[in-house]
């Protein structure tokens, strides 16, 4: 079975500083590989995701993220944060067959001034 | 735009109550997926579905069962609710069936149980 693991609960960036969120999977196969961002008291919007080729991503809001298959980690960067970048950020892989997907227990960032 | 809707944001309910929750989605999407979220657990997979009147049991269904009776329609029931399925529930759906397709999520509806 997948797992994701997100070791960071909580994150504290200054407003113009780089992000590195970290996540770590478990999957026999290739995996499909996911990132989503939640604002307060919203559903879950998809930044990007990977699903094979180039293992560097782009998503929206300035987001990237990178496959090390080697390290079996897909971590999400930004080379600088915005206040409005504050909310909850979920790794997710994908497996076959009924497109299961299996979350992370989410990072949570704050942005300070 | 693409949508899924969850009818209910917040409910407040008491022990023993049957507890409808329903999903709608406007995409004509085949899978639809029930999820739980609570803090420090991230996201669970209570229940999917990947066709009408098809359901597949996800991570944690016990106490929960679900109605897929249309295809853009997807219910969880909570036959007799517990104070520990107080909970944000989230309802996704998905196009097809292979395994790299993207979820589209509703707001979710926030269950409270006394």
């Amino acid at each position: 079975a997948q797992s994701v693991t997100q070791p960071d609960i909580h994150i504290t960036v200054s407003e113009g500083a780089s992000l590195e969120l970290r996540c770590n999977y478990s999957y026999g196969a290739t995996p499909y590989l996911f990132w989503y961002v939640q604002s307060p008291g919203q559903g879950l919007q998809l930044l990007l995701k990977y699903f094979s080729g180039d293992t560097l991503v782009q998503g929206i809001k300035g987001f990237e993220a990178e496959f090390k298959r080697s390290q079996s980690s897909f971590n999400l960067r930004k080379p600088s944060v915005h206040w409005s970048d504050a909310a909850e950020y979920f790794c997710a892989v994908g497996a076959g067959g009924y497109q299961k997907v299996t979350f992370g227990t989410g990072t949570k960032l704050q942005v300070i001034p | 735009d693409v949508k899924v809707t969850q009818s209910s944001r917040y409910l407040v309910k008491r022990t023993g109550e049957k507890v409808f929750l329903e999903c709608v989605q406007d995409m004509d999407h085949e899978n639809m997926f029930w999820y739980r979220q609570d803090p420090g657990l991230g996201l669970r997979l209570i229940y999917f579905s990947y066709d009408v009147k098809m359901k597949e049991k996800g991570d944690i269904p016990e106490g929960y069962s679900v109605s897929r009776e249309k295809k853009e329609r997807f219910s969880l029931i909570l036959e007799s609710a517990s104070t520990n399925q107080t909970s944000m529930y989230l309802c996704a759906s998905s196009p097809s069936t292979s395994g790299a397709n993207v979820l589209t999520f509703g707001a979710g509806s926030r269950l409270t149980v006394l």
